[in-house]
Order: structure tokens, then sequence, then C-alpha cells
């Protein structure tokens, strides 16, 4: 089973709103991302968590907030956001194996659109 | 930056094989090709990975060329739901990220 599962799917808010967005996976995977995506344009990568600790933050604003509860779970606390956040919000997980091939399994994601 | 260049698109006829390029002319010894999908408005669909050999697996094969400056992903028999944005990445080994190219659009014809 390669699933990551995210919620919720789709997300309204406004720009004094404060929301979270969750990611879950089951398969063991040591390693979780958060990714934003725009219309027609690759993901970027946000954060990395490995070993439940925070290792890369991209220069993200901190109206975002990534919390790693336990290896299973990771959240993105939303807080502020302006109207250009929008975005397909992606949850990536990978076994976390620094020096091998560790491929990231992705989820759905969640459609945010902020008023 | 993008270490890898795909044409923007392609079209290719139902059950036909599919056959897409891209080019990674800077890839390092430790540099993983990786190769992803993503139908509309879903989350990536991973395909297929490669270091050196050429690989295959349910989904795909990857032939990998000797000097390891190009790839090509081959989806044997194209069917309609086949129709993504392919993404070609390099990644190292001792590196979480992913380094996106722009992908290139599959449509499959009927």
């Amino acid at each position: 089973d390669t699933e990551v599962t995210q919620t919720p799917k789709h997300l309204v808010m406004g720009m004094t709103n404060k929301k979270s967005l969750k990611c879950e996976q089951h398969m063991g995977h040591r390693a979780m991302y958060w990714y934003k995506q725009k219309a027609k344009k690759p993901p970027e990568l946000m954060f990395v968590y490995s070993y439940e600790k925070l290792s890369i933050n991209e220069s993200v604003p901190s109206r975002f907030s990534p919390e790693c509860p336990n290896s299973s779970l990771l959240n993105l606390h939303l807080h502020a956001l302006q109207p250009e956040d929008s975005a397909l919000y992606l949850c990536a997980s990978s076994p976390g194996l620094y020096g091998g091939p560790d491929t990231q399994y992705f989820g759905p994601g969640t459609r945010l659109t902020v008023l | 930056d993008a270490k890898t260049t795909q044409p923007t698109s392609m079209d290719c006829a139902e059950g036909r094989a599919a056959n897409l390029p891209c080019n990674h002319s800077t890839i390092s010894g430790n540099e993983y090709v990786y190769w992803y999908r993503q139908i509309h408005s879903q989350g990536p669909q991973y395909i297929i990975h490669g270091l050196k050999n050429n690989e295959t697996n349910e989904m795909a094969s990857l032939i990998i060329t000797e000097d390891r400056k190009s790839s090509t992903l081959i989806l044997p028999h194209a069917t309609l739901r086949d129709t993504a944005v392919y993404y070609c990445i390099v990644r190292d080994a001792g590196n979480y990220q992913l380094i996106w190219g722009a992908g290139t659009k599959l449509i499959i014809k009927p």
C-alpha cells in the first residue's frame, strides 16, 4: 500500500481565518513533505520533516506553520493567508533512506482558496 | 533550477507505445532519474526511477543512455487514462529534494 491521505479535499477560507490541513500515511515512512502547486506549474517544496524533526524550510512565510505530531501525521496550520496563497497543497512521504533512492509518494492534495 | 528538459507536449495514439524523452546532461554520478505523472488536479503519481540501468515495472520502462545524459520513459500500450503531465526529475541520493522541470503534457488520442 502506497497511500497518503489528505483532508480536507477542498478548503475555502477568509484572510482572517485559522485552518489546518492534515496528512496521514501508514507505510512506516520517516520523511514527510509539504508542497505547494500553482496552476500549470510543477510542485514547489515547502517543508521536509525527517524522523519527526523539521529538516528543510524553503523560506516559507510564517503564516504557514507545519507540525509533525508523530511519524504518521503531518499538519499544516494556516493563519492570515493571502489570496495569492490559493493553490493545491500536496503532502508526500518517503522511507527516509538518506543516500538511497527514497521514493516520494504523494497524496491527492487539498485545493485551497483564500478569499 | 530544473536539471531536466522535456518537450512541452506530445500526442500518442491509443494502444501504441508512448515514448517520452528527457535530457539531463548535467546529471552527476549519485543522482537518480525519477518519473512522475500528474493527472489533472490530482497528486503526482510515482512511475519509475533508475540510476544507471534500464528499469521496468508494471507501469512503464525506463531507458537510460550509457552516458546518463538522457532517458526515455516508455508506456508500452497507452490508454486514454494515461493522458497526464509527465515529469522527469533528477534527485541527489543525499538530498530530499526533487528538482522538478516543466514536464511533458502527453495526450492520448482515440
